[in-house]
């Protein structure tokens, strides 16, 4: 069984921090995209970042471009989301999700919620 | 860039078929074939239901159905039914190596 699960999620201050990560098991992690999505309070889905199998190709969304990091640890099958200099405006669920060939997320972890207030 | 456009509401009777539309522009939707579709119950995370525009994952009831023409992608669910009632999303690859989301709709079932 596919199992993704978001860990990493708090309360921080504007301009704070936070490093979000997803284990993944069930499938071979290796040989998937794997993407960040995220919700905010009440809205819909935005895509956030998307890395290869290999982490060579990384694509982030515009605005959060040079404020977060994605990264990824194949040998520890583990998705992980830097990031730096947070905006109320990143307020949301934070979902992990396979990338089935790069352009289709069909397998989300349960989500982890991110809150940024001062 | 914007979210793909899809209605705020949809409503149907149990049995009735109702169409969720997507529209984008050349650059996405337009551009290419690789627009999915997903479902999200309340307080869940999203469920995959059609990708490939037309195509259906392994468990999916072949009551949900995928179109394109255009810029215009369309979800059709017939034989409405009240599980079916959701949040459903479009999304769609674009030009800039991005991934797009409409803005969402609410079924509800009557």
């Amino acid at each position: 069984e596919v199992q993704l699960v978001e860990s990493g999620g708090g309360l921080v201050q504007p301009g704070g921090s936070l490093r979000l990560s997803c284990a993944a098991s069930g499938f071979t992690f290796s040989s998937y995209w794997m993407s960040w999505v995220r919700q905010a309070p009440g809205k819909g889905l935005e895509w956030v970042a998307s890395m290869k199998e290999d982490g060579s190709q990384i694509y982030y969304v515009d605005s959060v471009r040079g404020r977060f990091t994605m990264s990824r640890d194949n040998a520890r099958n583990s998705l992980y989301l830097q990031m730096d200099s947070l905006r109320v405006e990143d307020t949301a669920v934070y979902y992990c999700a396979r990338a089935l060939w790069a352009n289709y997320f069909d397998q989300w972890g349960q989500g982890s919620l991110v809150s940024v207030s001062s | 860039q914007s979210a793909l456009t899809q209605p705020a509401s949809v409503s149907g009777s149990p049995g009735q078929s109702i169409t969720i539309s997507c529209t984008g522009t050349s650059s996405d939707v337009g551009g290419y074939n690789y627009v999915s579709w997903y479902q999200q119950q309340p307080g869940k995370a999203p469920k995959l239901m059609i990708y490939d525009v037309t195509k259906r994952p392994s468990g999916v009831s072949n009551r949900f159905s995928g179109s394109k023409s255009g810029n215009t992608a369309s979800l059709t669910i017939s034989g409405l039914q009240a599980e079916d009632e959701a949040d459903y999303y479009c999304s769609s690859y674009t030009s800039s190596r991005t991934w797009l989301f409409g803005g969402g709709t609410k079924l509800t079932v009557l």
